[in-house]
């Protein structure tokens, strides 16, 4: 089982609407999560970081920690078209960052 | 301010030669330095970390090496590339807000 697993899309959404995200984790002990973005041909860009249960919101972005069920989502409202990308689900392990394969979305006018 | 610089932007090596890629960060002193690789469409693999200098740990068995020869100097090297070394390769240094990546290496091995 991977550490962190994601779907890998894509996902397609029309503007303006909800786009869910979601990502799964192996390790109960994992204590924090990162959501990137990497746009086509670019290095990953920091969205996001959550480390404690619930929702952290930012602008347009909101993520979701559910430690019990071992899974953590990132919520884009009023998606634009500039979205489109792929978002990756990161965990630390140790020294480390453990990255899910990533899912791309695409957000269509 | 803290920034993170990786070259070149591209390469194109044929089969069988060496390869040297650089990481330097500025700005920060001691950092966790790491070197991952992204084939096309798929996720990315960490290759190296280092803690400091001198100190490298490898994650897979691979053609590749790396070596941290100053605190923020990171180098990604190959003695003999083959075509499965063909990828996007990112440095990446850990701060306070997360991990943040250079803008990365296109790598093409003919």
């Amino acid at each position: 089982q991977k550490e962190v697993e994601q779907n890998s899309g894509p996902l397609s959404v029309p503007e303006g609407a909800i786009a869910s995200l979601n990502c799964t984790y192996s390790d109960r002990g994992s204590q924090s999560f990162f959501w990137y973005r990497q746009y086509s041909g670019k290095s990953p860009e920091l969205i996001m970081f959550i480390y404690s249960n619930g929702d952290k919101e930012d602008g347009r972005f909101t993520a979701q920690l559910n430690k019990a069920s071992q899974y953590v989502s990132l919520l884009i409202r009023d998606s634009q078209p500039s979205d489109s990308a792929t978002y990756l689900c990161a965990a630390p392990r140790g020294n480390m960052l453990t990255f899910g394969g990533g899912t791309r979305l695409m957000v269509k006018p | 301010s803290q920034t993170i610089h990786q070259w070149p932007a591209t390469l194109v090596q044929p089969v069988g030669s060496p390869l040297s890629l650089e990481c330097t960060v500025e700005g920060t002193s001691n950092p966790n330095l790491y070197w991952y690789r992204q084939a096309a469409g798929r996720g990315l693999q960490l290759l190296f970390y280092s803690v400091g200098i001198g100190q490298i740990s490898s994650e897979v068995p691979q053609n590749l090496s790396a070596s941290r020869p100053q605190d923020r100097q990171f180098i990604l090297s190959s003695k003999k590339l083959l075509l499965s070394d063909s990828g996007f390769y990112l440095c990446a240094w850990k701060s306070r807000a997360g991990y943040t990546f250079g803008s990365g290496t296109r790598l093409t091995v003919v």
